[in-house]
């Protein structure tokens, strides 16, 4: 079956270390995006990306970093510069013509 | 600056009563707008896109309408297995998601048996 395959499902981290969100895609969709949510609140945009080797800024950037490599993969780093990096991070991508997002079912990342 | 509201926060509902969740949004020039449904620890689905006023969508129980200003999820004859979180978005028009989905803080119904 074609879907977003998000890993881990939960992380624990200390503060100070990176970590790298897995976020892998066998739909062939071009753009990809990083969500971030938060109890109470809807979601941010982190990151995205329309093509390979190319992606932008959202609303939330700072203290996250990604690359696109592949088609099939958009991998989200959490770095020791943001400030409050707990949260559920979902990662989507979008149907082509259409701005309708599918998600994947989400990494929940724990500053411990 | 674009934005979504939507109300109420939370919403409890009997098995079988019907009711409304309302998105009310500001967007200059409305390129579409959404309607997601997640359940606890997932990713939203995708439920409805609205793209003008007058517009209606329907699936199984649930009904989205749109108007100039708002849009309305309306749950008929709710089972419990509706309860979850409802999402609603618009396309930005400004900002960092220029081009992209804002989301509102969504509306958690609960549907009790």
């Amino acid at each position: 079956d074609g879907g977003i395959t998000q890993s881990p499902k939960y992380l624990f981290r200390k503060e100070g270390q990176n970590v790298t969100l897995s976020c892998e895609q066998n739909l062939n969709h071009d753009a990809m995006y990083w969500y971030r949510q938060d109890p109470g609140q809807g979601l941010r945009l982190i990151y995205y990306s329309q093509i390979v080797n190319d992606f932008q800024k959202g609303d939330i950037a700072e203290g996250y970093s990604v690359s696109r490599e592949k088609k099939e993969s958009f991998p989200l780093t959490v770095t020791s510069a943001q400030k409050n990096p707990t949260a559920f991070y979902l990662c989507a991508s979008q149907v082509p013509g259409a701005n309708v997002l599918t998600f994947g079912a989400g990494s929940r990342l724990t500053v411990l | 600056e674009d934005q979504v509201t939507q109300s109420p926060e939370a919403l409890r509902l009997q098995e079988g009563e019907s009711s409304s969740l309302n998105c009310s949004y500001t967007v200059s020039g409305l390129r579409g707008l959404f309607w997601y449904r997640q359940d606890p620890g997932k990713g939203p689905e995708f439920l409805f896109t609205l793209y003008s006023a007058g517009e209606e969508k329907e699936k199984e129980r649930l009904k989205a309408t749109l108007t100039k200003k708002e849009s309305f999820l309306h749950i008929t004859a709710p089972k419990p297995e509706d309860s979850a979180t409802y999402l609603c978005a618009v396309v930005a028009n400004y900002g960092g998601s220029q081009g992209n989905l804002i989301f509102g803080k969504g509306t958690k119904l609960s549907v009790k048996p």
